[in-house]
């Protein structure tokens, strides 16, 4: 079946760690995405790509980095830099701009809570 | 730049009885607008959308929305309330069909009793 596969689905750090959540997909998309979902506030975009190698900043990239060496992966790390790390993350796909078929919606995959102990 | 606000955080009906979720979007453009329902601790699920054509929209488990457009409006309803239905129900809109900058609203949290 295609779809997104979010790992782990839990995940604990201590304060001053890195950490990278993974996100994989066989939906043949181009464009992928990460957003935030704390309580009460929605979801908030942190970072997204169009296509393999170029990837861009959402409202909140500060503290994060990606990468999307492979059209089919785009981890996230949530680094020290991070303030307030705590939350559940959300990987999300598209079709790309270029495709004729797209219709706009976001395929999401079943999010990783991160918990900063 | 566009947005969606849902005005209730939560939404109380019986089972039986019909259910509605309000949204309201801000747009500069022509509107595309998206309903999800997210059950707990899992991702989202496309519901329904509008993107042209007839105001109403039907979708995934006999949910439907009318967009309005002189009222910014793309209100969730379903005709008979499930308990299953109880979930988090977000509203979404972006102003082009491939326009990375999707908005959501806050959600609104339904719960529909026996």
């Amino acid at each position: 079946d295609g779809g997104i596969t979010q790992s782990p689905k839990y995940l604990f750090r201590k304060e001053g760690q890195n950490v990278t959540l993974s996100c994989e997909q066989n939906l043949n998309h181009d464009a992928m995405y990460w957003y935030r979902q704390d309580p009460g506030q929605g979801l908030r975009l942190i970072y997204y790509s169009q296509i393999v190698n170029d990837f861009q900043k959402g409202d909140i990239a500060e503290g994060y980095s990606v990468s999307r060496e492979k059209k089919e992966s785009f981890p996230l790390t949530v680094t020290s830099a991070q303030k307030n790390p705590t939350a559940f993350y959300l990987c999300a796909s598209s079709m790309g701009a270029w495709d004729r078929a797209a219709t706009g919606e976001l395929f999401f995959g079943e999010g990783s809570r991160l918990t900063v102990l | 730049a566009q947005s969606v606000a849902q005005p209730e955080d939560q939404v109380n009906v019986a089972e039986g009885n019909p259910l509605t979720v309000k949204c309201t979007y801000s747009v500069s453009g022509n509107p595309y607008l998206f309903w999800y329902v997210q059950y707990p601790n899992r991702g989202l699920q496309f519901l329904l959308k509008y993107i042209t054509g007839d105001n109403l929209v039907k979708g995934s488990y006999g949910f439907e929305a009318e967009f309005n457009k002189s009222q910014t409006s793309f209100h969730l309803k379903k005709p008979s309330a499930l308990v299953s239905d109880s979930a988090l129900y977000f509203c979404a809109v972006r102003d082009r069909i491939y326009n990375n900058d999707m908005r959501f609203g806050a959600g609104t949290r339904l719960t529909v009793k026996p």
